[in-house]
């Protein structure tokens, strides 16, 4: 089974539209973290938010929010007011903690493409 | 601000050859990780690296794998024997401390390895 699912393999949304990436996230683990990152078409990794399983509230950075549903499974991405800076691949990543001793890596989903049209 | 740099940028290998991987992670940080991403694929975790030894390898992470840090700065991954499915991008991340579950992973730009 899938830990991490990104349902949207593209998207396409006007310049200054709000947009929403969907994550859906699979874990036993009480305890764990949920990551974003961009991969633009340079092929690097920024990273733009994370969101803790025990927060109360949702993560914002900037024009980045977390929209973190626990009991649905869900760490949906949302981008306030897109630039067309923003086309690039977003991936959403996640590490639980119990496994494996503390160093161990993230499971990432499968990316969704948004294109930002002017 | 600190950011963590990978060498080369690109390597163009022939199939059989042993390429190395270089990396220097953020000063401070303590985990090391390799990831590799196959051309239009996810990232896929390698290894974890803590205290001067592995802590995790995924399945990938085989033999003809190995990491190592030489000196306080460099952390490095070698291919032994490369095979065209080796063809990438390697991804070198790094992380300061703290729960695992909290800390964010900063990864480098990437090496693109092409093997021929």
């Amino acid at each position: 089974a899938q830990k991490i699912t990104q349902t949207q393999p593209g998207m396409f949304v006007q310049e200054k539209e709000a947009v929403t990436l969907d994550c859906t996230y699979d874990t036993s683990d009480p305890s764990y973290g949920l990551f974003w990152y961009k991969q633009p078409s340079s092929g690097e990794m920024i990273f733009l938010i994370y969101q803790g399983s025990y927060d109360q509230q949702n993560a914002t950075e900037g024009r980045y929010s977390l929209n973190f549903q626990k009991a649905r499974k869900s760490a949906n991405l949302v981008i306030s007011a897109s630039q067309l800076g923003d086309s690039a691949m977003y991936f959403c990543a996640m590490r639980e903690a119990s496994s494996g001793g503390g160093a161990d890596g993230l499971t990432f989903g499968k990316g969704t493409h948004l294109i930002i049209q002017p | 601000e600190p950011e963590v740099t990978q060498t080369p940028s690109h390597q163009v290998t022939q199939m059989g050859q042993e390429v190395i991987l270089r990396c220097v992670p953020i000063s401070n940080h303590l985990y090391f990780y390799w990831y590799r991403q196959i051309l239009g694929q996810k990232v896929e975790f390698l290894v974890s690296f803590y205290n001067n030894e592995i802590s995790e390898k995924s399945e990938i992470f085989d033999d003809q794998f190995s990491v190592e840090r030489p000196d306080g700065s460099n952390f490095t991954l070698k291919i032994r024997s490369t095979k065209l499915e080796d063809s990438a991008m390697y991804f070198c991340a790094s992380r300061f401390s703290g729960s695992p579950s909290t800390d964010t992973q900063y990864f480098g730009p990437g090496t693109r390895l092409t093997v021929l």
